[in-house]
C-alpha cells in the first residue's frame, strides 16, 4: 500500500533564508507525488507535481521540489522564504488501485517564517 | 471563475440529527470526493465518485451518505451515526483518475465546511 509521511509536524525559518518541509513516500510502481499549502480555514491549494522526467519539479508562488527515487523523497524547497508563505503543507501520494487514484495524504507540516 | 463552492461554512449539529454538506463545482470535472480533516491527522477519504450516479465508499465512510445526481454536485450527509462529527470536511473535484483517465491530474478543493456539534 501506498503511504506519505512528513516527518516534521513544525518548521521555523526566518524571512529571507531558504526553506526545507520534507516528505517521504512509499510506493510499488512508479509514484505520483503532489504538495499543496493550506491556509488558515480554507480547502488546498495544488503546488507543484512530480509524474516523471526532472528531479527538480517548479511550482506556484516560487517553490520547488527535489525528488530522489534513492531516498523516497520529495522535499519541498524554495531558497527565500516570505512571511506569507506560513501555512500549512501537505504532501500526496496517489493511490494506484481502484480507489478512483485517491490521494493519500501526510499529516501535514506547519510552517512558520518570522520576519 | 471556475471552482468549488462548499456550503454553508459553518455548521453545528445537534444530537441525533443528520445534516447535509453541500459541493458544488463548475471545472466540467467528472471526478468527485468528500475528506475528512482532523487536527494533525491529514486528510481522511470518506467518499468519492468518479461519474454521475456512481459512488463509492473511502476510508471511513461509516456515518456519511452521499449522492452523485449530477455531475456538478455531490452532497455530503453527515448522519446520526457518526458519533464523532467534528471536524473540517473539503470536497475536492478533478479529471477523472484511473483506467480511462490519467492519474497526473490535481485535485482541486473547495474551501471547506467546519461542522462542530451543539
Amino acid at each position: 500500500a501506498q503511504s506519505v509521511a512528513q516527518p516534521e509536524d513544525q518548521v521555523n525559518v526566518a524571512e529571507g533564508n531558504p526553506l526545507t518541509v520534507k516528505c517521504t513516500y512509499s510506493v510499488s510502481g512508479n509514484p505520483y507525488l503532489f504538495w499543496y499549502v493550506q491556509y488558515p480555514n480554507r480547502g488546498l491549494q495544488f503546488l507543484l507535481k512530480y509524474i516523471t522526467g526532472d528531479n527538480l519539479v517548479k511550482g506556484s508562488y516560487g517553490f520547488e521540489a527535489e525528488f530522489n527515487k534513492s531516498q523516497t523523497s520529495f522535499h519541498l524547497k524554495k531558497p527565500s522564504a516570505l512571511v506569507s508563505d506560513s501555512a500549512l503543507y501537505f504532501c500526496a501520494v496517489r493511490e494506484m488501485s481502484n480507489q478512483g487514484g485517491k490521494l493519500i495524504f501526510g499529516q501535514g507540516t506547519e510552517l512558520s517564517v518570522k520576519p | 471563475d471556475g471552482g468549488i463552492t462548499q456550503s454553508p461554512k459553518y455548521l453545528f449539529r445537534k444530537e441525533g440529527q443528520n445534516v447535509t454538506l453541500s459541493c458544488e463545482q463548475n471545472l466540467n470535472h467528472d471526478a468527485m470526493y468528500w475528506y475528512r480533516q482532523d487536527p494533525g491527522q491529514g486528510l481522511r477519504l470518506i467518499y468519492y465518485s468518479q461519474i454521475v450516479n456512481d459512488f463509492q465508499k473511502g476510508d471511513i465512510a461509516e456515518g456519511y451518505s452521499v449522492s452523485r445526481e449530477k455531475k456538478e454536485s455531490f452532497p455530503l450527509t453527515v448522519t446520526s451515526a457518526q458519533k464523532n462529527p467534528t471536524a473540517f470536511y473539503l470536497c475536492a473535484s478533478s479529471f477523472p483518475q484511473g483506467t480511462g483517465g490519467s492519474y497526473n491530474q490535481p485535485q482541486h478543493f473547495g474551501d471547506g465546511t467546519r461542522l462542530s456539534i451543539l
